[in-house]
């Protein structure tokens, strides 16, 4: 099993719709999530952190997080063309121990957003 | 407040040869973080350099090396250059090395191995 799992698409959704990006993690007492964006042929982007179960919102993203399943999701609202690009899950595997920084990504997840 | 700088941020280099790549972190961030971006393995950690120690290193050979300035810049320095070598090396910066931070990353350094 994969540290982070998530499926490598593409997933294809129609301009205005809900995209619904997942990932799993194999680390249960896992804390700190991340969601970023990889447009072709550049650096990742942040968009999301969460540390919390729940849900967390900013503008048209929403992060999810259920650590019980070890499952955390994207959702993206009012999907625009401009959304198309790769989205890159990362955790930092295991507690908090108060110095571990080192991200674990997932291969990410293509979207395309069509017209 | 300006981002994550990178430099060079193309490079073309002969198997055998040795290279070094420079981060600057954000302004009063103080943790920069090496990652390696291939398409056959995706983003894989190398290592993360906190108040000029490292901290935490992935599992890549001794011939990537690290370190980091008392301005909080950073180098990493790959030896005896492989052709599988050949990847974005991307660098992030947060404010402290502890897990409930954010990362930043910088445009990243390509690197062709040939």
């Amino acid at each position: 099993q994969k540290e982070v799992e998530q499926n490598s698409g593409p997933l294809s959704v129609p301009e205005g719709a809900i995209a619904s990006l997942n990932c799993t993690y194999s680390d249960r007492v896992s804390q700190s999530f991340f969601w970023y964006r990889q447009y072709s042929g550049k650096s990742p982007e942040l968009i999301m952190s969460i540390y919390s179960n729940g849900d967390k919102e900013d503008g048209r993203f929403t992060a999810q997080l259920n650590k019980a399943s070890q499952y955390v999701s994207l959702l993206i609202r009012d999907s625009q063309p401009s959304d198309s690009a790769t989205y890159l899950c990362a955790v930092i595997l295991g507690a908090n121990t108060g110095t571990a920084s080192k991200l674990t990504f997932g291969t990410g997840t293509r979207l395309q957003v069509t017209l | 407040k300006a981002g994550v700088t990178q430099t060079p941020r193309y490079l073309i280099k002969t198997r055998g040869q040795q290279v070094t790549l420079s981060c600057s972190p954000i302004s009063g961030h103080r943790s920069v973080s090496w990652y390696q971006q291939t398409p056959g393995q995706g983003l894989q950690f190398l290592f993360e350099y906190f108040s000029e120690t490292q901290r935490n290193k992935g599992n890549f050979p001794g011939r990537f090396s690290g370190r980091q300035f008392s301005n909080s810049r950073s180098e990493m320095n790959v030896s005896t250059l492989e052709l599988g070598d050949s990847a974005l090396y991307l660098c992030a910066s947060s404010m402290t090395s502890v897990s409930l931070n954010e990362q930043y990353f910088g445009p990243g350094t390509r690197l062709t191995v040939t």
